[in-house]
């Protein structure tokens, strides 16, 4: 099975760098996902980790580390359009080959001025 | 995305009826996923298809069907609506099993 964990809720200042966190145990991994969803929309794709390291996009940087089923979004220069639901998710390929990606419950991120 | 259609956008059943689900896409992508979101769970895989006519159950697959006659749609049928299935349904594509998903907007289905 999955298990994927992330914290529910954080709230940060306009301008500032806010880290969001998500570990994971799961059998099979593949990668890792970040998407972000605005209340009442679909999630959309930010960024993906296969193997070990830093991948920078613009202003969001994702981080994974596979020997501790430990990854984290980076944003900078927070927004107040970054207020959203950040979604980890984990692929898997299990033992009949089938190649799935599974959720985490999401971190709601407020942005204040 | 443009590409992906899901209907209806909206809907009320009642518990016992049947209600189908829509995901048609224009983008000619072999994988298709069905998913629900619920508070507290996330995102959840009910069914996936990799093709035509070949589809396999996710993590929440019971009370509900899929169908898959042709590349471009892929259908989600609950038999008998039940409360617990409503339910926010996303339906999410990808090009290749190395690609990101990419959803629709969503059905929002309430149970009475």
């Amino acid at each position: 099975g999955q298990n994927i964990d992330q914290p529910t809720e954080m709230t940060a200042t306009e301008g500032a760098i806010v880290q969001i966190n998500c570990t994971y145990q799961t059998s099979g991994f593949n990668g890792l996902f970040w998407y972000q969803q605005h209340a009442g929309e679909a999630p959309t794709f930010l960024s993906y980790n296969v193997l070990d390291g830093l991948e920078e996009k613009g202003r969001f940087s994702s981080f994974l580390s596979r020997s501790k089923g430990y990854s984290y979004l980076l944003l900078k220069e927070l927004q107040m359009k970054d207020s959203a639901s950040y979604l980890c998710a984990v692929r898997s390929i299990d033992q009949t080959g089938a190649n799935n990606l599974f959720f985490g419950t999401g971190t709601r991120l407020t942005v204040i001025p | 995305d443009a590409g992906i259609t899901q209907s209806p956008r909206h809907k009320v059943t009642e518990t016992g009826t049947p209600v189908t689900l829509r995901c048609h896409q224009t983008e000619n992508h072999r994988y298709m996923y069905w998913y629900r979101q619920d508070p507290g769970h996330g995102l959840r895989l009910i069914h996936y298809s990799y093709g035509v006519k070949d589809t396999d159950k996710g993590e929440v697959s019971d009370g509900y069907s899929v169908s898959r006659s042709k590349t471009e749609d892929f259908l989600l049928t609950l038999e008998s609506a039940t409360s617990s299935q409503t339910s926010v349904y996303f339906c999410a594509l990808r090009q290749s099993l190395d690609s990101p998903l990419h959803f629709g907007n969503g059905t929002r289905l309430t149970v009475t």
